[in-house]
């Protein structure tokens, strides 16, 4: 168990609908990060977040969105979802925004299928 | 820029016998380099991490991996795998403490009986 929490765990939806995503990381850890996982695109990295702030940002479509809360759980956003955005959505979670930033933490993702 | 390369797709092998998964980045200074597994139906968990000193890095679950700055290689070995090594891995680099990480397409692991 790696402490990073992300709900839900599956999703089917249709196109051109709009889904949330959640995800509370450990204990501690100030960063948040969204990678996205499919089989023609692997692993690619969405977005960071570090302590309610945004610190960088990877290939997320302007459809897509995301937020940390001062509590540190953060969500992501997805809308007028297409067929090709059927994936697995990681989050992981690390203590800081600078700094080892390879030491991440994941969750066990959300598997999102739109229809 | 940056990248990570992992040039095995699939790899196969015996219950038993001995894994090494190759991993090579470009990038002219040393970086923070990392292999990290992925369990079926799991996220990705962290085998191990080189920063500086020794090149030989130990990690979870009876795996190490070799630095080799003249290679720019960052293998990960096994001398005897079981079959819940199955699984996929990836190879991961980060530049500098203030960098994000690159990770590699993966390479899936496949264990024969």
């Amino acid at each position: 168990d790696s402490g990073v929490t992300q709900t839900p765990k599956h999703l089917i939806t249709a196109t051109g609908q709009r889904v949330t995503l959640r995800c509370s990381p450990r204990s501690g850890d100030l960063s948040v990060y969204w990678y996205q996982q499919s089989l023609d695109q692997g692993l690619q990295f969405l977005i960071q977040y570090y302590n309610g702030e945004e610190r960088a940002k990877g290939n997320i479509l302007e459809r897509f969105s995301a937020q940390q809360f001062p509590d540190l759980h953060s969500e992501l956003n997805l809308s007028s979802l297409e067929l090709g955005d059927s994936a697995l959505y990681f989050c992981a979670s690390s203590v800081g925004g600078r700094g080892l930033a390879g030491e991440l933490f994941f969750g066990e993702g959300s598997r999102l299928t739109v229809l | 820029a940056q990248s990570v390369t992992q040039p095995d797709i699939h790899i196969t092998v015996s219950e038993g016998a001995s894994l090494e998964l190759r991993c090579n980045y470009s990038y002219g200074a040393t970086p923070y380099l990392f292999w990290y597994v992925q369990s079926p139906g799991q996220g990705l968990q962290l085998l191990l991490k080189y920063f500086s000193g020794d090149t030989l890095v130990q990690g979870i679950k009876g795996f190490e991996a070799e630095f080799k700055r003249s290679q720019s290689s960052f293998n990960l070995r096994k001398p005897s795998v079981h079959w819940s090594d199955a699984a996929e891995y990836f190879c991961a680099v980060v530049r500098n403490r203030d960098d994000k990480i690159i990770f590699g397409k993966g390479t899936r692991l496949h264990i024969l009986p």
